[in-house]
């Protein structure tokens, strides 16, 4: 069974410029978390999806963060504009359904470095 | 709001000796997390605590679990090279259906040194 991915492993943009994040849940995994590590701190949550629905978005940092997940499946998270504040590792996460405090598998993350 | 705070954030060892990492968090949850990561991979799950006592063990790594003290320890034993990471707590949140996640520290970048 393939694990959760994440595309691309790294990406340099400048400030300013538009990146887009892709996550690929494991198959049959209703929910899908994303999360982020800013240099030396904590992975702190921005939003959870259950199928294609926002179920918490309240870590998003502001509204430059866009996260979607049409159909259910992958997921992408845009920044627009990007701002050297964002830079950090942004993890993805997957697991089964709701109400049994089900494990979530995680990508191996994003690293992005805005300059 | 839940914390979690994890410590030391960095620690070097010289192979063979023992070591404990702390996590404490700030309020009641019944499930806490142990993962480690390497670089350019992914967290990898180590341990999940689930109630008061609950003691794990796999090879040189030994997490416990205190809900009263809300407190969690890694314990390390006899460190190995291959043990160098970054290890960290999580803990979970659930609201019954409604939101959950995972709450984590910071995060302990462990350096075994031969």
């Amino acid at each position: 069974e393939a694990g959760v991915t994440q595309f691309p492993s790294h990406s340099v943009i400048e400030k300013g410029q538009t990146v887009t994040l892709r996550c690929d849940p494991i198959s049959g995994h209703d929910n899908l978390y994303w999360y982020r590590r800013v240099m030396g701190k904590e992975i702190k949550f921005l939003l959870h999806f259950v199928k294609e629905s926002k179920q918490d978005e309240s870590g998003m940092p502001n509204n430059r963060f866009l996260a979607e997940r049409t159909g259910g499946t992958y997921s992408t998270l845009k920044v627009q504009p990007a701002e050297l504040e964002d830079s950090g590792v942004y993890f993805c996460a997957s697991s089964r359904g709701q109400g049994r405090r089900p494990e979530a598998f995680f990508g191996q993350g994003t690293r992005l470095t805005v300059v | 709001e839940l914390k979690v705070e994890q410590n030391p954030l960095f620690l070097s060892m010289q192979e063979g000796k023992n070591y404990t990492i702390y996590c404490n968090y700030s309020t009641t949850s019944d499930r806490l997390y142990w993962y480690r990561q390497d670089p350019g991979k992914s967290l990898e799950s180590l341990f999940v605590l689930l109630s008061n006592g609950a003691v794990k063990q796999e090879g040189r790594l030994m997490a416990s679990l205190d809900t009263k003290a809300r407190l969690s320890t890694l314990h390390i034993t006899a460190a190995v090279h291959d043990l160098s990471a970054t290890y960290f707590c999580a803990v979970f949140t659930f609201y019954g259906g409604a939101t959950n996640k995972l709450i984590f520290g910071t995060g302990t970048l462990l350096a075994v040194q031969p």
